[in-house]
């Protein structure tokens, strides 16, 4: 079975310090897609990144960027000189490819303030 | 270029009532999938629509909770004789394609999501 976990529940940092969620995930299969999702106190899942298991390339997208290590299970988050407008629940997301249909199984998210 | 729609936003019913959930997923994307939020089990997967067949109930927790897509597009999520523990906020999403087992993923986009409030 898969499971993602994501061991920080609150994290609470100050404007314009650095922040990483930690993502680890559990599944047997070789192929498998992750995902980061943001959710805004308005409710609505905002897709972020995706990553495929045969690319291990770190990938930065402005002050967003991602570290996955296979070697450890591992698909952390890093928000750089973070603002206050990234205060939100942020979610790591499994896929595999075996079995029709693709399911999501989300980690249990992390509760991200960040205050002026 | 719309997002993905729900209705209603808010929902607050009676226990033992019915109450349907709609989804307006983004033009032109073929997969549809439900999912459920609350406190005690974070986000889970309901249900998938490939096309107006769904090839996974398996999140589905009883055989309360039913759902239909017709004509490709929107779909309904139909709970009958409500229970004060299906009060969450049920979320839609959908994605280009669907996926057969082995073929690669296709991101999903997700909706603003329904309060349901069973009192």
């Amino acid at each position: 079975a898969q499971k993602v976990t994501q061991a920080q529940t609150e994290i609470s940092v100050v404007e314009k310090e650095d922040v990483t969620l930690d993502c680890v995930y559990e599944t047997r299969d070789t192929t498998y897609y992750l995902f980061w999702y943001k959710q805004p106190p308005s409710g609505e899942l905002v897709f972020l990144i995706r990553r495929n298991s045969f690319d291990e390339q770190n990938e930065i997208s402005g002050r967003y960027s991602w570290n996955f290590q296979k070697s450890t299970s591992s698909f952390n988050f890093t928000i750089t000189a973070s603002q206050v407008v990234d205060s939100a629940v942020y979610f790591c997301a499994l896929d595999i490819l075996t079995g029709g249909g693709n399911k999501l199984t989300f980690g249990t998210g992390t509760q991200l303030k960040v205050e002026l | 270029g719309a997002g993905v729609s729900q209705s209603p936003s808010n929902k607050v019913t009676e226990k033992g009532k019915d109450v349907e959930l709609r989804c307006d997923p983004i033009s032109g994307h073929t997969a549809l999938y439900w999912y459920r939020q609350s406190l005690g089990q974070g986000l889970e997967f309901l249900i998938y629509f490939q096309g107006n067949s769904a090839p996974d109930k398996s999140g589905l927790p009883s055989d309360r909770f039913s759902a239909e897509r017709t004509g490709g597009s929107v779909s309904t999520l139909t709970i009958q004789r409500t229970q004060q523990e299906d009060s969450a906020v049920y979320l839609c999403a959908s994605s280009l394609a669907g996926r057969t087992s082995g073929s690669p993923t296709d991101t999903q986009y997700f909706g603003p999501g329904t309060r349901l409030t069973v009192l």
